[in-house]
C-alpha cells in the first residue's frame, strides 16, 4: 500500500528565505507525481506535475524535483513571499488510475 | 474558462440523514474524482468516474456512493449520516483520468453532521 509523508508538517520562515519542503513515498512505481497548494477553507491548485520520467519541473520560482528510485520528491521555492502561506500537498499516482495518495501536507508560513 | 464547481458550499445534517453533493467539472473533462479531507486522516480518495463507469473506488463504506451522468456532471451521496462523516469532500476533473493529466479541483463542500 503506497504511503505518502510530508515534513515538516509545519515551517515559519521569514520573507525572502529560499526554503524546501520533502515528500517522500514507499512504493517507487509510480505514475506521477503532483504538487498541490491549498489555502485556508480553500480547494487544491496543482503547481507542478512530474512524470514518472521526469526528474524535475520548474514553474517561476517553484522548482520541485522527482527521484523515483529513493521515493522523493523536493519542492523548492525561491524568495518566498507572505502570499506563499498556504499548506502544501503532494500526492502520487500509481498504474493507470487517477486516483491521488495524498501526504497529509506541509503548513508553510512566511512571516513579512 | 469556468472552473471545477461545487454545490452546495456548505450544509449541516442530523446523524442518520443522508446528503448529496453536486459536481461540475471543467468544461471538455470527461474525468471526475472525488475526496474527503479531514483534519486526522488528510485527504483521501472516494472514487472515480469517467464517461459514466466507475472506474476506481476507495475503502469507505456502502454508504458513500456516486454517479456520474453523460455531461459529466457528477454527484456523490452518503447516507445515514455519522458524526464521522463530517469533513470537506473535494471534487477534482481531468481530461481523460488516468496518469499524465493535470487534476484540477473544486473549492468543495464543507459537511457537518450534528
Amino acid at each position: 500500500k503506497q504511503e505518502v509523508t510530508q515534513i515538516p508538517a509545519a515551517l515559519s520562515v521569514p520573507e525572502g528565505e529560499n526554503l524546501v519542503l520533502n515528500c517522500s513515498f514507499t512504493d517507487s512505481a509510480i505514475y506521477n507525481l503532483q504538487w498541490f497548494r491549498q489555502d485556508p477553507g480553500k480547494g487544491l491548485t496543482s503547481l507542478l506535475l512530474i512524470q514518472s520520467s521526469q526528474r524535475e519541473q520548474t514553474s517561476g520560482r517553484l522548482n520541485a524535483s522527482l527521484d523515483k528510485s529513493s521515493g522523493r520528491s523536493t519542492l523548492y521555492i525561491a524568495a518566498s513571499q507572505p502570499g506563499d502561506s498556504a499548506t502544501y500537498l503532494c500526492a502520487v499516482t500509481q498504474g493507470g488510475s487517477e486516483k491521488l495518495v495524498f501526504g497529509k501536507g506541509t503548513k508553510l508560513t512566511v512571516n513579512p | 474558462k469556468a472552473g471545477v464547481t461545487q454545490t452546495p458550499r456548505y450544509l449541516i445534517k442530523t446523524r442518520g440523514q443522508q446528503v448529496t453533493l453536486s459536481c461540475s467539472p471543467i468544461s471538455g473533462h470527461r474525468s471526475v474524482s472525488w475526496y474527503q479531507q479531514t483534519p486526522g486522516q488528510g485527504l483521501q480518495f472516494l472514487f472515480e468516474y469517467f464517461s459514466e463507469t466507475q472506474r476506481n473506488k476507495g475503502n469507505f463504506p456502502g454508504r458513500f456512493s456516486g454517479r456520474q451522468f453523460s455531461n459529466s456532471r457528477s454527484e456523490m451521496n452518503v447516507s445515514t449520516l455519522e458524526l464521522g462523516d463530517s469533513a470537506l469532500y473535494l471534487c477534482a476533473s481531468s481530461l481523460t483520468g488516468g496518469a499524465g493529466n493535470t487534476i484540477y479541483f473544486g473549492e468543495g463542500s464543507w459537511l457537518t453532521v450534528v
